[in-house]
């Protein structure tokens, strides 16, 4: 069966500081990769997804994420978080025939000035 | 372009009673989706209409849950009898499928309906 792991569940940085969120992913065939945010009181929305080619995706805000294929993962990445990226985020995967996702458990973010 | 509305966006019964969460998606989405998020758990897949069809009902957790799509617009997500472990958070999702393939790319989704069962 599919399933998606956020190794890390709340994180707290500083403002300025680097971001890196680890996602993995078990699937057996071809899959699309996603992030989504929400940020509070707010709905999901995509952060950046990845379907084929260039495996360094960019996203909004100056968010990146990279897919590697030996290690099923599709880390998330910022050089500089500002406090606007106070949210939780997840990562997410689709079998390449359906928009059907499989979640991971949500990374909480806090960003303290 | 109004985006994914879901209603009402917090609701709290009692264990037994019945409870209906409405799911209007963009206009012009085939594809809706009906996700579930419990307390620090993951999103699960509930359901995936496509027009007025049920797709996927796979991840439906038992009979007491009941959704329906009318005319392949608004769609509803009925619980009856509401019990304590439905408590949640119920994300509704809707997305293009202008070739067929089934695969568009992103999802759009509400911002959610909070379910507490006391």
């Amino acid at each position: 069966a599919q399933s998606v792991s956020q190794h890390n569940h709340h994180v707290i940085l500083s403002e300025a500081a680097s971001l890196e969120l680890g996602c993995n992913y078990s699937y057996g065939g071809t899959v699309n990769l996603f992030w989504y945010v929400q940020y509070p009181g707010q709905h999901l929305q995509l952060l950046l997804k990845y379907f084929s080619g260039d495996p360094l995706v960019k996203g909004i805000k100056g968010f990146e994420a990279e897919f590697i294929k030996s290690k099923f993962s599709f880390n998330l990445r910022k050089p500089s978080v500002q406090w606007s990226d106070t949210a939780e985020y997840f990562c997410a995967v689709n079998a390449r025939n359906t928009d059907k996702l499989i979640f991971g458990t949500g990374t909480r973010l806090q960003v303290f000035p | 372009e109004a985006g994914v509305t879901q209603f009402p966006s917090h609701s709290v019964i009692e264990k037994g009673q019945t409870v209906t969460l409405r799911c209007d998606p963009i206009s012009g989405h085939d594809n809706l989706y009906w996700y579930r998020r419990v307390m620090g758990k993951e999103i699960k897949f509930l359901l995936h209409f496509v027009k007025e069809s049920k797709q996927d009902e796979s991840g439906m957790p038992n009979n007491r849950f009941l959704a329906e799509r009318t005319g392949g617009t608004y769609s509803t997500l009925k619980v009856q009898p509401a019990e304590l472990e439905d408590s949640g958070v119920y994300f509704c999702a809707s997305s293009q499928d202008p070739s067929g393939s089934g695969t568009t790319g992103e999802l759009f989704f509400g911002e959610g309906s909070r379910l507490t069962v006391l």
